[in-house]
This record gives structure tokens, sequence and C-alpha cells, in this order.
């Protein structure tokens, strides 16, 4: 089945250390993005890629970094953890970079907490 | 700043009746695209509709229906003869044109639909 695989599903993690959270996509979609969901903000976004080899810093960059170097596969890397970055992970896809023609899909999201 | 507000935090109806969820939004921009997701408990996020600025029609998909008014800036949403299976956290979220032509979603906190059998 086409999509998106997040792994792992869930994480308990300690402060201080690094971690990655992978995610990869197998509908050929340009554009990929990761965001954190928090009970009562919503959505808000971490980092974006338009297209591989590219990468932009959306709302919440401060603590982590992305790469993008192929079109399938799209990590989070939190080089140090912190208590604030206990969330839901979601990452996403659309065909294009232009969202208001090609909806986000969506992966199933990765819980992590940061004791 | 755009900014999405859901202002229902939760609501709790039983099954059938029919249930409004709000949805404000303020832009700067003058082109935009509304959308609306679900979230079921089971976690994934499903996209909904999408609507742009220019569209002000109504929009109805079986028991679900949007309310685009750009003079009050909402884009509500309305469930008829509501069941479980819409028990769900719904989002609404708005398109804002970044730097480089890239674009990004802004998207309210949700309202947490809960329909009693």
């Amino acid at each position: 089945i086409a999509g998106i695989t997040q792994a792992p599903t869930s994480q308990i993690l300690a402060a201080g250390r690094r971690m990655t959270l992978r995610c990869t996509q197998d509908m050929r979609h340009n554009a990929m993005y990761w965001y954190r969901q928090d009970l009562g903000l919503g959505l808000r976004l971490i980092h974006y890629s338009n297209t591989a080899g590219t990468t932009g810093k959306g709302e919440v960059p401060d603590g982590y970094s992305v790469s993008r170097a192929n079109t399938d596969d799209f990590p989070l890397t939190l080089a140090s953890a912190v208590p604030s970055q206990t969330s839901v992970y979601f990452c996403a896809s659309s065909a294009t970079a232009l969202i208001q023609n090609s909806p986000l899909h969506f992966g199933n999201g990765t819980r992590l907490t940061v004791t | 700043a755009q900014k999405v507000t859901q202002a229902q935090t939760e609501i709790s109806v039983v099954e059938k009746e029919d249930v409004t969820l709000d949805c404000v939004y303020e832009t700067r921009d003058t082109t935009y695209y509304l959308f609306w997701y679900k979230q079921p408990p089971s976690g994934e996020l499903v996209f909904l509709i999408r609507r742009n600025s220019f569209d002000e029609q109504n929009e109805i998909s079986g028991r679900y229906s949007w309310n685009f008014q750009k003079s009050t800036s909402s884009f509500n949403f309305t469930i008829t003869a509501s069941q479980v299976v819409d028990s769900a956290v719904y989002f609404c979220a708005l398109s804002e044109a970044l730097r480089d032509s890239n674009y990004q979603l802004i998207w309210g906190a949700g309202t947490k639909l809960i329909i009693k059998p």
C-alpha cells in the first residue's frame, strides 16, 4: 500500500541524547514536511523540503535538522534532545510544493518522550 | 500574522444530531486556501476538503458540508446526522505563502468531536 512510513512508532529518550526519526514515502512526491503536534497548539511545521537536495525552515526549527538526499527519505534529527521536544511528530508529503493543489498525505506519527 | 482559530476545544453530541465545527481565520494574503483534516483515534491525519479564496460556494459531500464566508473569515464544517465513526479531532488549516514561492499550512488547535451512541 502506497504511503508514508515513519519509524519508530514511539520512543522514550533521555535528555541530551541524539535521535533520528525516519520517514520514507513511496508515492514519488516532491515535497516533504515534518510537523510536531502538541495539545492545544495544533500542528506546527518544523522543516520542509520542496524537492530532493533542498530543505527549508518552518515555524519551529530550533533544535532540529533534516536532510533530503533522495526523493523518498526525509529524516528528522534531534541533535541533543530536551524535554520540550516531547511531542508527536508527523511526517507528510505532497506531490508538489504547491500545497493548495496537492493535499498533504501524513504518516502515522512518532510519539517521542524526552525525560 | 496568519492565524486559525477553532474556538471549540471539544464538542459532545448524541448520534444522529447535526453538529457544526467553527473555523475563523486571519490572513494578509489575497489568495489563500483553506483545508479541513480529520484525525481519528488511530492517529493518522486524513484530508477532507480544500477551498480557495475565490470560491465561496458551499460544498456538500454526503453528510459533510462546508460553509465558506469571506465576509466573516469563516470556514465552518457541518456534519449532518452524526455517527459514532465521526468521532475524531478535526483540524482547520490555512495556506500561507513563504519566501521563494513556498507555502506552508497554519493549523488551528483542533476540535475534538465525540459522538455518543
